[in-house]
């Protein structure tokens, strides 16, 4: 079955980076791409940027651009979210999905990344 | 660049229908039909419900219907059952290979 599991939760200060990780199973790695979303406190879904574990080739919101970088591991069928110069309002829970033809079929289960001095 | 606009909450008794709306900004939203529903539940990831405007995920309950009219989506849920109560979004994909989430919509079943 697919599975997305990813790394516990962090807790970071201002300016420091992040790199949350998320490990795939039960599908052919490189044949789907693996997006990032997050959801800050009581608030909605924010698409961060998604890469295509194939050719590595990835696209980014345009709000995120420069500081978010998409990675991805293919001998343990891994993708990495690394977000720099964190400042309180990243503090969210940060999810990875999988896009299929449906897209965003299945879900890590999500990370907390609290930011605070 | 695009945005999606959806009602904050709606609200509605066990057995009726209510419809969630999401509205682009830009007129592509009617040239492709890469829409899509999810829904969450408090504490847990979210979950699709429809794809491509109409299509139900396997599993998921007849009782979910998607539809497009111009430059707005909706998702409709007959026969509101309690465990609908969620918050729900839409999801379309945008320029340059980006997707983009509407706000969500609370629902409250009375």
């Amino acid at each position: 079955q697919v599975q997305l599991v990813q790394s516990g939760a962090e807790v970071k200060r201002p300016g420091a980076s992040v790199k949350v990780s998320c490990k795939t199973s039960g599908y052919t790695f490189i044949g789907y791409y693996l997006n990032w979303v997050r959801q800050a406190p009581g608030q909605g879904l924010e698409w961060m940027g998604r890469l295509n574990p194939h050719s590595g080739d990835t696209n980014y919101a345009q709000k995120f651009q420069g500081r978010v970088t998409l990675t991805r591991d293919t001998s343990i069928n891994t993708v990495y979210m690394e977000l720099r110069g964190l400042k309180s309002d990243d503090t969210a829970v940060y999810y990875c999905a999988r896009e299929a033809g449906d897209p965003f079929d299945f879900w890590g289960q999500g990370t907390l990344v609290a930011v605070s001095s | 660049q695009s945005a999606l606009t959806q009602p904050a909450s709606v609200s509605g008794s066990p057995g009726q229908s209510i419809t969630i709306s999401c509205t682009e900004n830009s007129s592509d939203f009617g040239s492709h039909n890469r829409v899509s529903w999810y829904q969450q539940h408090p504490g847990k990831a979210p979950k699709l419900i429809i794809f491509d405007v109409i299509k139900r995920r396997s599993g998921i309950s007849n009782r979910f219907s998607g539809s497009k009219s111009g430059n707005t989506a909706s998702l409709t849920i007959s026969g509101l059952q309690a465990e609908d109560e969620a918050d729900y979004y839409c999801c379309s994909y945008g320029d340059s290979d980006t997707w983009v989430f509407g706000g969500g919509t609370k629902l409250t079943v009375l």
